[in-house]
């Protein structure tokens, strides 16, 4: 089975770092993604990891390790407009292969 | 500006009613999805087209029946709805699933209501 679990929740200010982490147990394994979502509109892409370590993209970077089934999504000088859900994917196989979706972390960035 | 396009936004519909949404991307990708999204729980897939092919029906009752005439469009059939099928209900697009081109566009969803 599929199983990925992240915070359902967090709060955070203005200028500050935030880490949301996602764990996952899935039957196969093939990259993980992030993606952000505001209220009402597309999810949006945002990192792709398939090997272990950090990848960074301008104030947001993603880190995984696949033997401890873990990622998280650090977003650094926290801007109001971060405030929306964040999606954790795994793509679980290298084939005709589908993305199994965690419940998301809604982020409130307060002034 | 989102590549992938969805109509209509809002629907409402009663539970005898026969309805379609549309999806159209406009990103040359080969392979589409449909999802649903309800409150509080997770993105769950429904179908996926490769190549116009459907490759997956992730269980879904044969009230939602999807149809792809071409690797541009993409459509969700609706009929005797019942009112736990009223979600946002969100179109993507890739590259063809098991390529290199990953990543998948979504659209900005039509919000269903049942009643």
């Amino acid at each position: 089975g599929q199983n990925i679990d992240q915070p359902t929740e967090m709060t955070a200010t203005e200028g500050a770092i935030v880490q949301i982490n996602c764990t996952y147990q899935t039957s196969g394994f093939n990259g993980l993604f992030w993606y952000q979502q505001h209220a009402g509109e597309a999810p949006t892409f945002l990192s792709y990891n398939v090997l272990d370590g950090l990848e960074e993209k301008g104030r947001f970077s993603s880190f995984l390790s696949r033997s401890k089934g873990y990622s998280y999504l650090l977003l650094k000088e926290l801007q109001m407009k971060d405030s929306a859900s964040y999606l954790c994917a795994v793509r679980p196989s290298s084939g005709y292969s589908t993305l199994t979706f965690g419940k998301g972390t809604m982020l409130l960035v307060s002034p | 500006e989102t590549g992938v396009t969805q109509t209509p936004r809002h629907l409402v519909m009663g539970m005898t009613n026969k309805k379609s949404l549309k999806c159209e991307q406009h990103l040359g990708h080969n392979a589409m999805y449909w999802y649903k999204q309800s409150a509080k729980k997770p993105l769950e897939l429904m179908f996926v087209y490769n190549f116009k092919e459907q490759t997956e029906n992730n269980s879904v009752p044969s009230r939602f029946s999807p149809e792809c005439p071409n690797s541009s469009h993409l459509f969700l059939h609706l009929h005797t709805l019942q009112p736990e099928d009223s979600a946002l209900y969100l179109c993507a697009s890739s590259g063809a699933s098991g390529s290199l081109s990953y990543e998948q566009y979504f659209g900005p969803g039509t919000r269903l209501t049942v009643t």
